[in-house]
């Protein structure tokens, strides 16, 4: 079955430390790729999407994810997080070739970001 | 606040007792689905709406457990004769498939949060 992986369950982080927040799929189709975060006490909100094109995405915020296929990696980055930045973190897949419109998540990282 | 919206936000049932969840899209959103999350997990999928035609369910979805949408815009989840493992926080989205090239960028609502007892 496919899966989405992100072995990264907690982070701690100072602020002004930079963030790398690793996600890995086990799919060798077309992906649509997504990150969405989960503030205390907040709904699901998209971070940032790759579809096609730059694999070398911009978000909100300040976050960038890469997707590098070969690796069937879509890491989150960070230059410099802040306190506000605490949070849960979730990468998406879509299945582009399966015709199903399920996003697979995977477990989630929670970020804390100590001031 | 035009997002997703749905209620009840929180309930606490008895086991064997049914519930019933409602969700209000993004206005024009035709694309409406529901996932379940319990703690230390991500969102799993349960089903998906176009307009009013459910086009797809997940395993997850049993037999205790049915979703409407009767005109295509409000949809409601019901689970029959809920079990302690039911609980968890049920969420709505939806999405607009001219908003981007796949119309798979999915908005999420707050989430209905049910304990059973």
């Amino acid at each position: 079955a496919q899966s989405v992986s992100q072995h990264n369950h907690h982070v701690i982080l100072s602020e002004a430390a930079s963030l790398e927040l690793g996600c890995n799929y086990s799919y060798g189709g077309t992906v649509n790729l997504f990150w969405y975060v989960q503030y205390p006490g907040q709904h699901l909100q998209l971070l940032l999407k790759y579809f096609s094109g730059d694999p070398l995405v911009k978000g909100i915020k300040g976050f960038e994810a890469e997707f590098i296929k070969s690796k069937f990696s879509f890491n989150l980055r960070k230059p410099s997080v802040q306190w506000s930045d605490t949070a849960e973190y979730f990468c998406a897949v879509h299945l582009m070739d399966t015709g199903r419109r399920a996003l697979t998540f995977g477990s989630g990282t929670r970020l804390q970001v100590q001031p | 606040d035009t997002g997703v919206s749905q209620n009840p936000r929180h309930k606490i049932t008895k086991r064997g007792q049914n519930v019933t969840f409602r969700c209000d899209p993004i206005s024009e959103h035709n694309r409406l689905y529901w996932y379940r999350q319990t703690l230390g997990q991500g969102p799993e999928f349960l089903t998906y709406f176009q307009n009013e035609a459910q086009l797809e369910k997940s395993r997850l979805l049993s037999d205790r457990f049915s979703a409407e949408r009767p005109k295509g815009s409000f949809s409601t989840l019901e689970i029959q004769r809920t079990e302690q493992g039911d609980s968890a926080m049920y969420l709505c989205a939806s999405s607009f498939p001219n908003a981007d090239p796949s119309g798979n960028t999915i908005y999420f609502g707050e989430g209905s949060w049910l304990t059973v007892v």
